[in-house]
């Protein structure tokens, strides 16, 4: 499909572990974003990409999280040494550029469980 | 900073009745508006939007929003619900760098 992709859908990881998220977004668009979601806290975000600026990360929880962007494409979300409190649904959202009035499009999310 | 306030975690409503779900944001500037859905195990879906012009925007499936300015509210609105549009409502607004701040959401209920 056309949309944007994201994997993987569902990760479990043990509690100290660092985990992958990776973000394919809609061909052509320019700025890609990053958010969480947890049970109860609505949508929280955590950093935006827009062409070759200097990323946005003013919503990164902790050092612990770092995004890359590679070829202004695909973008992977690591977060190292796990905790239960990362337990969330991860979602990837990306517009043809960021400004107002594109459209944002979001994926489907990578649930993540920290066990 | 840019926020956005729901009330209403959640809202229980019979089919066929009306519904409106509440939004009210904070901002300084101009605002851009947004409501997504989210149908139970899909994601985040737009809705409809407010950028400029008139202020009240509907959606394809009967709901609509209206942008008051003077209230800082953006209420969705649908006269008759269906069972179908049981689903996750989150408002949202579009900050001075292009970021989207959500409100934490409302829960859509609707029994037959």
């Amino acid at each position: 499909g056309a949309g944007v992709s994201q994997s993987p859908s569902n990760k479990v990881t043990e509690k100290g572990k660092d985990v992958e998220l990776r973000c394919d977004p809609i061909s052509g668009h320019t700025a890609l974003y990053w958010y969480r979601q947890s049970l109860g806290q609505g949508l929280e975000f955590l950093i935006y990409f827009q062409g070759n600026s200097a990323p946005d990360k003013s919503g990164l929880p902790s050092d612990r999280f770092s995004a890359e962007r590679t070829g202004g494409s695909v973008s992977t979300l690591t977060i190292q040494r796990t905790q239960q409190e990362d337990s969330a649904v991860y979602l990837c959202a990306s517009s043809l550029e960021g400004t107002t009035w594109n459209t944002i499009y979001f994926g489907e999310g990578s649930w993540l469980t920290v066990v | 900073a840019q926020s956005v306030t729901q009330l209403d975690s959640q809202v229980p409503v019979f089919e066929e009745a009306p519904v409106e779900l509440r939004c009210n944001y904070s901002s300084s500037v101009s605002v851009y508006l947004f409501w997504y859905v989210q149908y139970p195990n899909q994601g985040l879906q737009l809705l409809l939007k407010y950028l400029s012009g008139s202020t009240l925007v509907e959606s394809i499936n009967g709901f609509e929003a209206e942008f008051n300015k003077s209230q800082t509210s953006f209420h969705l609105r649908k006269p008759s619900v269906h069972i179908s549009d049981t689903a996750e409502y989150f408002c949202a607004v579009r900050d001075n760098t292009d970021k989207l701040i959500f409100g934490t959401g409302t829960r859509l209920q609707v029994f037959p």
